[in-house]
């Protein structure tokens, strides 16, 4: 089934630990984000890539890494978690950058 | 002002009737719109996009979007227990690039059997 792969599902991380959540689709999408979304702060983009190979900072990129070394993949890294990182992570793609946006499941990540 | 504004309700509607949410946005800029709905717990998935001044109908939804008085509404029409979800806009201010999709916080819709 075509779509987006978010893993891992829920993770519960200690503070200072290293984490990557991975995303991969397979609809040969260009265009990729990541976002968390929090009660009463709703979606707010982390990072986003126009293409492979370029990426780019959204609206709350601090603590947060990602890469996009081809079409189908693009993983965001917290190098050294902390508590306000606790927060449900959706990957997305969209076919061009006027397009609708497709999610991936989700991640739900608690960091003690 | 935030840029995309939503009221967060809750909404409640009685079964059958027609549900209308509403979403305002601050760039005159802005290009294209979208509505999702999320359930608890779930992704937001697509209902609609619109990119044109008018109405957009799809089965039992409509987008209507007025770029004068930058808003953009989502009626449910024969509103049903199953559509009891957030629902949020999205609106992609002008220019170019991905990141310029910005969601409102959501409304909350129950639809009451």
């Amino acid at each position: 089934i075509a779509g987006i792969t978010q893993a891992p599902t829920s993770q519960i991380l200690a503070a200072g630990r290293r984490m990557t959540l991975r995303c991969t689709q397979d609809m040969r999408h260009n265009a990729m984000y990541w976002y968390r979304q929090d009660l009463g702060l709703g979606l707010r983009l982390i990072h986003y890539s126009n293409t492979a190979g370029t990426t780019g900072k959204g609206e709350v990129p601090d603590g947060y890494s990602v890469s996009r070394a081809n079409t189908d993949d693009f993983p965001l890294t917290l190098a050294s978690a902390v508590p306000s990182q606790t927060s449900v992570y959706f990957c997305a793609s969209s076919e061009a950058d006027n397009s609708p946006l497709h999610f991936g499941n989700g991640t739900r990540l608690t960091v003690t | 002002q935030k840029e995309v504004e939503q009221n967060s309700g809750p909404l409640s509607v009685p079964e059958g009737a027609i549900a209308s949410l509403n979403c305002t946005y601050s760039d005159r800029g802005s290009q294209s719109f979208f509505w999702y709905r999320q359930y608890s717990g779930k992704s937001p998935e697509l209902i609609m996009f619109i990119y044109s001044n008018g109405d957009k109908e799809d089965g039992r939804f409509t987008a209507q979007l007025n770029k004068a008085s930058q808003y953009v509404s989502l009626l449910i029409r024969d509103s049903q227990p199953s559509d009891s979800a957030t629902y949020l806009c999205a609106v992609r201010h002008g220019g170019q690039g991905a990141q310029k999709l910005v969601f409102g916080q959501g409304t909350r819709l129950t639809i009451n059997p």
